[in-house]
This record gives C-alpha cells, sequence and structure tokens, in this order.
C-alpha cells in the first residue's frame, strides 16, 4: 500500500486566514482525493485532483474556498481560505492504490481549528 | 446519496461475534470497509467488487450483495483490538469512479 503523510498534522487558526495543507505520497499515483470530516461525523469528499486537469469539486465545496493544486503525481495541497470556525474539522487526503482491486488508502490527516 | 449503516452502535464482550451492514439507493461498483480509532485516519480494511463476491481475512469478512445494493461486515471472534468506528464507503463507478459517499458510521466497542 502507498505510505502517504500530511503537513501539518495540525494547526489552529485565526478566523479570516488561510491554510495550506500538503500530502505527499511515496509513488506515483493517478487519482488523489481530499475528504473533510467534521468532529463526531462521517468523511465527506471535496475535490478529485489528478495530475494534468483541473480539480474537480463535489456539491457544495467551491474552488475559490478549496483552491487545490496537484503537479504532479506524488504531491498535492489543499487551501482553506478565508476561515470561519464552521472550518474546524480533519482535512484528509486520500490516494487510489493503482492495484487491480481500486483501493483507496487515507493518510495521516491534518487537525484543524479556527478561533 | 449517503449510505445507511446499522446498527449504529454495537457492544461486545472480547469473543463475540458482530455483524455491520451497509445499505445504498443507488447501483455499486463498489463497496470499501474503514475501521477508524479515535483520533486517527480511517484504515483500509476490504474491498468488495460487483459480482456479489464475498472476501475475508483473518477474522474479518465481508459479502456484496449486488442486486440489494447492500454489503455486510463480520467480525468473529472479537479482540479489544477491533473497537473503534466502522465506515461503508460507496463507489458507483463510472463518471464517479473513485468518489466514495461514506455512511454515517457504526461504533464498535468491544470490553474484556
Amino acid at each position: 500500500s502507498a505510505v502517504i503523510s500530511q503537513k501539518p498534522s495540525r494547526d489552529i487558526c485565526q478566523r479570516g486566514t488561510s491554510l495550506t495543507i500538503q500530502c505527499q505520497v511515496d509513488s506515483q499515483v493517478t487519482m488523489m482525493f481530499w475528504y473533510r470530516q467534521q468532529p463526531g461525523q462521517s468523511l465527506t469528499l471535496i475535490a478529485t485532483a489528478n495530475q494534468g486537469s483541473e480539480a474537480t469539486y463535489e456539491s457544495g465545496f467551491v474552488i475559490d474556498k478549496f483552491p487545490i493544486s496537484r503537479p504532479n503525481l506524488t504531491f498535492s495541497t489543499l487551501t482553506v481560505s478565508n476561515m470561519s470556525p464552521e472550518d474546524s474539522s480533519i482535512y484528509l487526503c486520500s490516494v487510489e492504490g493503482g492495484s487491480a482491486e481500486d483501493t483507496q488508502y487515507f493518510g495521516p490527516g491534518t487537525r484543524l481549528t479556527v478561533l | 446519496q449517503q449510505p445507511v449503516q446499522s446498527p449504529q452502535a454495537v457492544i461486545l464482550r472480547e469473543g463475540e461475534d458482530a455483524v455491520i451492514n451497509c445499505s445504498s439507493s443507488k447501483a455499486l461498483y463498489s463497496v470499501h470497509w474503514y475501521r477508524q480509532k479515535h483520533g486517527e485516519a480511517p484504515v483500509f480494511l476490504m474491498i468488495l467488487l460487483k459480482g456479489g463476491e464475498q472476501k475475508g481475512h483473518d477474522k474479518i469478512s465481508a459479502s456484496f450483495n449486488e442486486k440489494k445494493q447492500q454489503s455486510s461486515l463480520y467480525l468473529t471472534a472479537s479482540q479489544l483490538s477491533y473497537s473503534g468506528t466502522y465506515f461503508c464507503g460507496t463507489d458507483a463507478g463510472g463518471t464517479s469512479y473513485g468518489k466514495l459517499t461514506f455512511g454515517q458510521g457504526t461504533i464498535l466497542t468491544v470490553h474484556p
């Protein structure tokens, strides 16, 4: 399975600021995804980030709020812009494992608190 | 649309068995099962592809009924380490390939 790291692991930010979260994979992967997990809740897909194309966003998520970059096959960033306390969540990247069985693995997550 | 998991919570003693169900209203390409412990990321358990297969390793197995769009996760002879929240993630395939929609989770607690 792919080894995924995220930076930062956690952060406390002030309202109105922005935070960029990095996701690094130890192997080349085509498909990367960004999810949000609000406190005590399930996981919700924010967007799909495939190298060489624009990220595609799910309903309720927009590029101005969550800009994403995917410069190569091992790296992606998610920015949470103009933050409010409602953005306090765990943000996770995941990758499609590339095996025949379409397995998806998650990074360790970034725990964000907005004051 | 979010798949529905049942039950919402299960309490077991070590050695007991449990079944967690996941039901979708959409046709599915695959069902993924994850376990998440408090403060940690979800850990992949297994994937079921359409075709109605059953899979398993160690004392955890799962099935996928393609006709009913239902999947079940079977935990036998539970261990303390099985405690956590279990999520099913469904993939409708096609243009939505890889995009997982998660159920609300089932909290499993195993006591000595």
